[in-house]
Parts: structure tokens; C-alpha cells; sequence
């Protein structure tokens, strides 16, 4: 069974300021997701990755396959960035961390 | 386009009886997926289906819980007798096929009373 594990659990940042949100797995996956779920409960999938890196707009992210891990990160974080951030390993299915909670304060 | 829509996003009902929720996946998409997220806690895998293969189902937590697609359409997932703890946010989403990103419906609110 995958273990995904996240960290930090919570996150409270100053605008602009360089965020970094990590995942680690247990299992080789096929692939990795990384998902924003905003207040009102909308998921939206930001990447699916499954070797190297990824960027798009002020988000980036990388994984590690041998090391099993994970980044998202947000360069000149904004508090629209405010959300939860998940990571969902895929075998078959998908296992989810239990989110990152981000809190960008102007 | 149109993206995954789900119906209906609320549904309230009383313990013990049966609720049916609908996904309808983007069109061309092979690949859907049902997840629940109960108040407060992550993202739960219930079922996976892939064309006409035989569906994913390691996620569905009892046998009140099944799930059919026709196809590449139209999804339903069927709760019956349903319990308190069924109460969750339901989130269906497709993708092109299981190589591809997902993308998320707006998920059903259903609360078990």
C-alpha cells in the first residue's frame, strides 16, 4: 500500500515570498499529481509529472523517482495562492497526501 | 469546452435510503475516476474506470457502494442504505485516457441525515 506523506501540514507566507511544499511516497507510481482545492471546495490539477520538471506560470514542480519525492513550488507567492495543496501518487488508482495548507498574507 | 459536471450538487436524505449520483466526463475522455472527501479529512479513491476494461473497485468501502459507466459516457455511482458516515463531498473526474491529468467535477455535497 502507498504511504504519501506531505509536509509542512500548515503554511502561513508573506507576499512574495519563495514557497516550497514537499511529498513523499513509499512505492514506485507511475505518476504524481499535484492538486490546489480552494475554499469553496474546487479541485483544480495543477501538474502530473512523472520525471523531472514541470513549470507553469509562477509554479513549478520537480520529482525524484529514485528518492521517491516531490516539490511544488510558487515563486512570488500571492494570496490568491491561498489554498490547500495535494499530492496524489498514482498506482491504479490514486492515493492522496492529506494536504498542504497555504496561508499567503498581503 | 465543457468541462466535468456532476449532478446534483447537493442532496440531502434520510439514513437507510438509496441516492444515485451522476458524472458526466469530458468528451473523449477514456479514463474516469470517483473520489470522496468526507468533512475535514483528504481525498479518498473509490473507483476507477478505463474504456471497456473491467473497473478499478479497491476503493469502494462496503458493498453498499457501486459504481457503473457505460462506455465512455455517463457515470453512476449508487449508494444504498445509506449511513451518516456516507456523508461526504463526492468527486468525480476524467481524463484522456490514465496516462493524462485529470480534471475534477464540481464534485456532490451529500449529507445523510
Amino acid at each position: 500500500k502507498n504511504e504519501v506523506e506531505q509536509s509542512p501540514q500548515n503554511l502561513t507566507a508573506q507576499e512574495g515570498e519563495f514557497i516550497t511544499i514537499n511529498c513523499s511516497y513509499s512505492v514506485g507510481i507511475s505518476a504524481l499529481h499535484w492538486l490546489q482545492q480552494h475554499p469553496g471546495g474546487g479541485i483544480v490539477s495543477l501538474f502530473m509529472l512523472s520525471s523531472g520538471k514541470k513549470k507553469h506560470g509562477r509554479l513549478i514542480a520537480t520529482i525524484n523517482i529514485q528518492e521517491k519525492h516531490s516539490s511544488l513550488h510558487i515563486t512570488a507567492s500571492h494570496p490568491r495562492d491561498s489554498a490547500v495543496y495535494i499530492c496524489a501518487a498514482r498506482t491504479d488508482g490514486l492515493t492522496f497526501g492529506k494536504g498542504t495548507h497555504l496561508i499567503i498574507q498581503p | 469546452g465543457a468541462g466535468v459536471s456532476q449532478s446534483p450538487s447537493n442532496k440531502v436524505t434520510e439514513k437507510g435510503k438509496d441516492v444515485e449520483l451522476r458524472c458526466d466526463p469530458i468528451s473523449g475522455h477514456t479514463a474516469l475516476y470517483w473520489y470522496r472527501q468526507r468533512l475535514g479529512q483528504g481525498l479518498e479513491f473509490l473507483i476507477y474506470f478505463q474504456g471497456n476494461s473491467a473497473p478499478d473497485k479497491s476503493g469502494l468501502p462496503s458493498d453498499r457502494f457501486s459504481a457503473e459507466r457505460t462506455g465512455e459516457s455517463v457515470s453512476t455511482l449508487t449508494i444504498q442504505r445509506t449511513q451518516q458516515e456516507d456523508s461526504a463531498v463526492y468527486l468525480c473526474a476524467s481524463s484522456l485516457n490514465n496516462q493524462e491529468t485529470q480534471y475534477f467535477g464540481p464534485g456532490t455535497r451529500l449529507l445523510v441525515l
